[in-house]
């Protein structure tokens, strides 16, 4: 069974700050893998999808690596701003296409 | 281009009344799903529509919970009765053929 695990579950750094948000899954054989931000009481909002044979991702200051052998994949965010405050997702897309989800990173990032 | 449509955006009921939840998809976008979110949480599947087939229903509590998508455009997602531990928030998604997911703002349900 697909178990993915999002760490850490919190963190807080200074503005300016480069920073990497990891993401573990249990099960190698995946389709694809998305990043989503997620405002309080908001929806979701795609970041970046990466298929399983591509290596990484890149949307402006924000990057994205995938292993698929070591199950996992980062997030990186660099000179981050208080704007990027919000919950990190990763959601994977394993057999039967069913997606998976962690239970995110919350991000605070300060003034 | 519009995004994911969800009304209503707030719900809050008393336990065992019944609720629906609408959703209207990305023009084009042929797969539709539907998630609950608890707080805290990432969101957990609840069912996966390819057109107006369901494809994967396996995580519907079906005792209490439907769901259709008439013609292959808009869906409702449905609960009756409600139970307290309902309360939640129930995002819909759409991509094609699979891939990139678009979210919806959400359904923040209160069962009192």
């Amino acid at each position: 069974k697909q178990e993915v695990t999002q760490i850490p579950a919190a963190l807080s750094v200074p503005e300016g700050e480069n920073l990497v948000l990891n993401c573990s899954f249990t099960d190698s054989a995946i389709y694809n893998l998305q990043w989503f931000r997620q405002d309080p009481g908001k929806g979701l909002t795609s970041l970046l999808l990466i298929q399983s044979s591509q290596r990484e991702q890149t949307s402006g200051r924000l990057n994205a690596s995938l292993d698929k052998s070591s199950g996992r994949s980062t997030l990186y965010i660099a000179a981050s701003q208080p704007g990027d405050s919000a919950t990190y997702l990763c959601a994977v897309r394993a057999g039967g296409f069913k997606t998976i989800f962690g239970a995110g990173t919350r991000l605070f990032v300060k003034a | 281009e519009a995004g994911v449509v969800q009304s209503p955006r707030y719900k809050i009921i008393e336990k065992k009344q019944p609720v629906a939840f609408w959703c209207n998809p990305i023009s084009g976008h042929n797969t539709l799903y539907w998630y609950l979110q608890n707080l805290g949480q990432g969101p957990e599947l609840l069912i996966r529509y390819e057109n107006e087939e369901a494809v994967d229903d396996s995580q519907l509590p079906k005792d209490r919970f439907s769901a259709e998508r008439l013609k292959g455009v808009d869906s409702t997602l449905k609960i009756q009765p409600a139970e307290l531990g309902d309360s939640a928030v129930y995002l819909c998604a759409s991509s094609s053929r699979g891939h990139e997911q678009f979210f919806g703002p959400g359904t923040r349900l209160t069962v009192l």
